[in-house]
């Protein structure tokens, strides 16, 4: 069974950082596709990040480009998401996520909770 | 980028009735090389993570329930719920994933009337 445990998230300050990490049991981590998406409060879905099985073909949302860094450790497996230079309009659950087919996610992390203020 | 837009926002239909949520897509999400549309519908229940229900625009993932149904192509795309349940209430998001940046519909609230 297919299982993302998200850890991380927390409050950060605006210009701060934080990492979230998804470890990854119950299939093959180093041969799927693996992404991030947030979702604001109240809000919908927001795709931010995928990053390839070997760790290659990281793509970014323009509203993180730049800021946000993911990456993924096979042997440990687990994916990461760095944020830096954190904005207010950041504060989202995040959601790991196992990239099916083409680009759907057929299952998601339980989510991290991130709250940017100062 | 490639904007999906759901109608109703949210639409409330009596235990046992159908309801039928829209999608359209501002530029076709069917690939002509393998004839498949790349479109995803999510499930959302209150303080959980989405749920996959459908990809290619019909295929059904396992396990969800037949009543539910995916249909359309290029840029207009339906989700069916047949005879609504109680446990059916949620938001319903559709998601394009033609091109990245892959994008979701706004979200359709489902309610019982």
């Amino acid at each position: 069974e297919v299982h993302l445990l998200q850890t991380g998230g927390g409050l950060g300050r605006p210009g701060g950082s934080l990492r979230l990490s998804c470890a990854a049991s119950g299939f093959t981590f180093r041969t799927y596709v693996m992404a991030w998406v947030r979702q604001a409060p109240g809000k919908g879905l927001e795709w931010v990040a995928v990053i390839g099985g070997n760790g290659d073909g990281a793509q970014y949302a323009d509203s993180v480009k730049g800021r946000f860094t993911i990456s993924r450790d096979n042997s440990r497996n687990t994916l990461y998401l760095q944020m830096d230079i954190l904005r207010v309009d950041d504060t989202a659950i995040y959601y790991c996520a196992l990239v099916a087919g083409m680009g759907y996610f057929d299952h998601w992390g339980h989510g991290a909770r991130v709250t940017v203020s100062s | 980028d490639i904007v999906m837009t759901q109608s109703p926002d949210s639409l409330a239909v009596s235990l046992g009735e159908r309801a039928t949520i829209s999608c359209k897509s501002s530029q076709s999400v069917l690939y002509n090389s393998n004839n498949k549309n790349y479109l995803a519908w999510y499930q959302q229940k209150p303080g959980q993570p989405p749920k996959l229900l459908i990809y290619w625009a019909s295929t059904r993932e396992s396990g969800v329930p037949d009543r539910f149904s995916g249909s359309g192509s290029g840029t207009y795309f339906t989700l069916t719920i047949n005879s609504l349940q109680a446990a059916d209430v949620a938001i319903y998001y559709c998601q394009q994933y033609s091109a990245t940046p892959w994008t979701f519909g706004q979200g359709t609230k489902v309610e019982i009337k």
